[in-house]
This record gives C-alpha cells, structure tokens and sequence, in this order.
C-alpha cells in the first residue's frame, strides 16, 4: 500500500511570499487533515477534511492560509502572504472515515525568511 | 481544554538501560491515547492507541499503560535503532481524528 505523499519536501521563502504544498492521501482515505509541527513541538491539526467537505477549520488562519480538496482525492495548502512564524513542518494525514489511527506523509519543510 | 504534557523532553540512555516516557493529559472525554514514533525528516509513525485506564499494549521492546490522568511508554532493553521522538496524543472530541499532541520526548539510545 503506497503511503501519504507529499512535495515539496523542501521550501525556502521570503516573508510576504505565497507558497502551496500538496498532498496525495493513501487510496480510499477519505479524511485528510493537514497539521502544523514547528521545530521542538508536537504537530497541530489545521484543517480536517472528509471527502470534498470541511469538517473542522477553526485553528486554521483564514487570512493568510487556505486549502482545498476539490475531487475528494489530493489536496493543497496555500500560504498568502508567509510570515516568520509560519516556518514549519506541514503535515498532511489520512484515514477511514470514523477510524482515529492516522497515517502521516513525511511532511513538507517551510523556511519563511 | 484538551491538554498534553510529556516528560522529559529529552533522555539519554545506554543500550540495555530501561526507563519509561510519561504523558499526562487532561481531556473530558477520552476516546483514545496514541502513541507515536518520529524520525528526523519523517511524519509521525504509528505506534498504540489505549482507550480506557488499566490497558496496556506491547510491541517488541516498547510497552504502553494506560491509566485516567496519564500514560506511560516503558522501553525495556533499548537498542540504538529505538532513538526517535515519541510522540503521544489524545483523541477527546466529537471529531474524530482532531489529536491534540504533546511536544515529544527525544530518546538517545547510545551503543
């Protein structure tokens, strides 16, 4: 079973500039969550998705973050305009609908300078 | 509000030398504890998850309790290989999959 995929592995950008970052979840998952890990911390959730539909976005910062799942399949965070502290790790998960055992990517790496 | 804390953040051992991680947690209704192992430039693997006090579940050397304020991850015999960040989380609201996590503890496992 091929796991979460997700690129760039690796972004480096200057404060005030855009960047998105993909995610294509295991086969069948139907929720996808997006999570926030800055360096020393544990991970927090963004944004949960179940199939094409929100379900949960309230510690996602609307004015500068969006994401969307529009076939119910891959999905993409953007980031307008990236501040300092949005350097991270964003990680995308997926699992069954009403299963809790979450399958994580390998993350992709943000540096705002 | 859920919370998670971890101790410690970081610990050193020798090959061979057991200890145990903690995770205590605040959380109004449990509907799960997870356990999870991070490697540097890796996404969190999955390790337990324990759903009521008194449940304790075992694989290989790593064996996680459960009880109503806390957990532990005992690591019997360590290896070199074992060294990660472990990582444990809760489940608590009616959304299933929102995990409030703790900030890890870093095991080193020198040989």
């Amino acid at each position: 079973e091929a796991g979460v995929a997700q690129s760039p592995r690796y972004k480096i950008i200057e404060k005030r500039q855009s960047v998105a970052f993909w995610c294509n979840p295991i086969s069948g998952h139907a929720t996808l969550y997006w999570y926030q890990q800055i360096l020393g911390q544990g991970p927090k959730l963004l944004i949960q998705f179940q199939n094409n539909g929100v379900v949960d976005d309230s510690q996602l910062p609307k004015d500068r973050f969006s994401a969307e799942r529009l076939k119910g399949v891959d999905s993409t965070l953007k980031i307008q305009p990236a501040k300092l502290e949005d350097s991270a790790v964003y990680l995308c998960a997926s699992t069954t609908p009403g299963a809790n055992v979450l399958t994580f990517g390998a993350g992709s790496r943000l540096t705002v300078l | 509000e859920d919370q998670v804390t971890q101790s410690p953040e970081a610990l050193r051992l020798q090959e061979g030398e057991s200890s145990s991680l903690n995770c205590s947690y605040t959380v109004s209704g449990l509907r799960g504890l997870f356990w999870y192992r991070q490697d540097p430039g890796k996404g969190p693997e999955f390790l337990f998850t324990l759903y009521s006090a008194g449940e304790e579940k075992e694989k290989e050397r790593l064996k996680a309790t459960l009880t109503k304020k806390e957990s532990f991850l005992h690591i019997t015999a360590p290896k070199p290989e074992d060294s990660a960040t472990y990582l444990c989380a809760v489940d608590g609201s009616s959304n299933t999959g929102k995990l409030i996590f703790g900030q890890g503890t870093t095991l080193q496992v020198k040989p």
